[in-house]
């Protein structure tokens, strides 16, 4: 069984550019949430896919977008990068089931200068 | 209570002691519950989902119990171990699609 991977692990923009973060889900998950993790805080709710439908977002701004792919693979596009998007950026997915914990990714860390 | 707030917000023990943290949420709109553990360089791990109050689930030396009408869930860890060093996070998750996490109880265990 293929876990949750994530890249790039790392990665540095300058305020004002646009990023693309990926995520390949768990084999058999058809369902892919993204969190920022910011200093001293816990993982904050950007949004949740579920196939291929946004079902669910947290109180992020429109620059904050996403795509879910046919293999559930997912995106997360972030435009004219601020100061404050600088957080580890996590992928999650799941299996659509009241029960169903969330498998993470080892997260994408983006500094913004 | 709108948001997840955990306490303690750290807590050092020694190996051997017992110790538990608490998770509030909001007590409507409820869907599950989640915990979490989250060693430094890993993801974070799965621990519990729970769903209906009264929940109590056990894992190893590991507890949980839910109360969804007060909003609260207790997770308990018996005879602690220098491995069970890692930082707890809760995470709500609403009828509205979204999850919501607290910002953790670090633990460390001394040998």
């Amino acid at each position: 069984e293929t876990g949750v991977t994530q890249s790039p692990t790392h990665l540095i923009k300058t305020r004002g550019q646009q990023v693309t973060l990926r995520c390949s889900s768990q084999s058999g998950h058809n369902t892919v949430s993204w969190y920022q993790q910011a200093l001293g805080q816990g993982p904050q709710f950007i949004f949740q896919y579920y196939r291929e439908e946004e079902n669910g977002r947290g109180n992020f701004p429109p620059r904050f977008s996403g795509l879910q792919f046919p293999n559930y693979s997912s995106e997360l596009n972030v435009n004219a990068l601020e100061l404050d998007d600088s957080a580890l950026y996590l992928c999650a997915s799941t299996h659509w089931r009241i029960n169903s914990p969330l498998h993470f990714g080892a997260g994408t860390r983006l500094s913004v200068l | 209570i709108l948001n997840v707030e955990q306490s303690p917000q750290s807590l050092h023990v020694q190996e051997g002691d017992s110790t538990n943290f608490t998770c509030s949420f909001p007590s409507s709109n409820f869907y599950a519950l989640h915990w979490y553990r989250w060693e430094t360089a890993k993801s974070p791990e799965a621990l519990f989902v729970m769903t209906l109050n009264g929940d109590e689930k056990k894992k190893g030396r590991i507890s949980a119990t839910l109360n969804t009408k007060e909003g609260y869930s207790y997770l308990y860890i018996k005879g602690s171990q220098p491995e069970d060093s890692a930082t707890y996070l809760c995470a709500f998750g609403s009828i509205n699609n979204d999850m919501r996490f607290g910002a953790g109880t670090r633990l460390t265990v001394k040998p």
